[in-house]
C-alpha cells in the first residue's frame, strides 16, 4: 500500500525550514528517505526502524512515531542543493521491496 | 557504501525491438534485486522482484512476458523489454540490498536506464 506524502510541493527561500510527512494506514517495519534530482537515481538519506526514533544530523533529520505509522523529514536552514524530489519508501518487513510515496518536490530559491 | 551499476544509462530503440538492461552489484552479493519504473514527474513503481536462481515475482499489472527478468548470478540481474512500444518509454531503476546487511537495510539504487522507444 502506497504511503501518503505531504505536501506535494514546497518552495523555500535559502535558510528556511521545511517538514515533509509520510504516513501509512498500517504499522511499518521501516521508513527510508531518498532525494532525487531531475534525471538521476534516488540518493539515500536515512532509514528509521524503531518507533519513536529520531536520527540524522543538524540540517537534515527524521523521526518515526511510536506507532510506526508516520515519519517526518526535517530540513533546517535549507540550501540551494536541497532542491529535488523527496520520496519516502516504506517496508513491511526486512526483506520486502520498498513502496514509495508520490514524492514531495522541494525547490529552494535564493 | 555498496555500489549497484546499471547499463546502459540511456537507450533509444525502434518500436518492436527488444532492449536489455543490466544491473550489477559490484561489491556485494544480492540474492534479491528489485526493478522499478518511473514515468516523468511520478513516483518509483515496483515492477518485479528478481530472485537469484528462480523466477521473478511480478507486481500486479506488469506483463511478465513483456518484461523478462533473469537473475543468473548473485551479482547480475537483467531486464529485457520485449517488443518495445512508445508507451514503454520510461526510467528503469534497479536496486538491491546487501545480503550481509541487517534486514530492512538501505536499498542501493543503480544509476537508472532511460529508455526511449520511437
Amino acid at each position: 500500500q502506497q504511503p501518503v506524502q505531504s505536501p506535494q510541493a514546497v518552495i523555500l527561500r535559502e535558510g528556511e525550514d521545511a517538514v515533509i510527512n509520510c504516513s501509512s494506514s498500517k504499522a511499518l517495519y521501516s521508513v527510508h528517505w531518498y532525494r532525487q534530482k531531475h534525471g538521476e537515481a534516488p540518493v539515500f538519506l536515512m532509514i528509521l526502524l524503531k518507533g519513536g526514533e529520531q536520527k540524522g544530523h543538524e540540517k537534515i533529520s527524521a523521526s518515526f512515531n511510536e506507532k510506526k505509522q508516520q515519519s517526518s523529514l526535517y530540513l533546517t536552514a535549507s540550501q540551494l542543493s536541497y532542491s529535488g524530489t523527496y520520496f519516502c519508501g516504506t517496508g513491511t518487513s526486512g526483506n520486502t521491496p520498498l513502496v514509495f510515496g508520490k514524492g514531495t518536490r522541494l525547490s529552494v530559491i535564493a | 557504501g555498496a555500489v549497484v551499476s546499471q547499463h546502459p544509462s540511456w537507450v533509444i530503440c525502434k518500436s518492436g525491438t527488444s532492449v536489455k538492461i543490466e544491473c550489477r552489484s559490484l561489491d556485494f552479493q544480492a540474492t534479491t534485486m528489485f526493478w522499478y519504473r518511473q514515468f516523468p514527474k511520478q513516483s518509483l513503481m515496483l515492477m518485479a522482484t528478481s530472485n537469484e536462481g528462480s523466477k521473478a515475482t511480478y507486481e500486479q499489472g506488469v506483463e511478465k512476458d513483456k518484461f523478462l527478468i533473469n537473475h543468473a548470478s548473485l551479482t547480475l540481474s537483467t531486464l529485457t523489454v520485449t517488443s518495445a512500444h512508445p508507451e514503454d518509454s520510461s526510467f528503469y531503476i534497479c536496486s538491491a540490498r546487501d545480503g550481509e546487511g541487517a534486514p530492512g537495510g538501505e536499498l542501493f539504487f543503480g544509476e537508472g536506464s532511460r529508455l526511449t522507444v520511437l
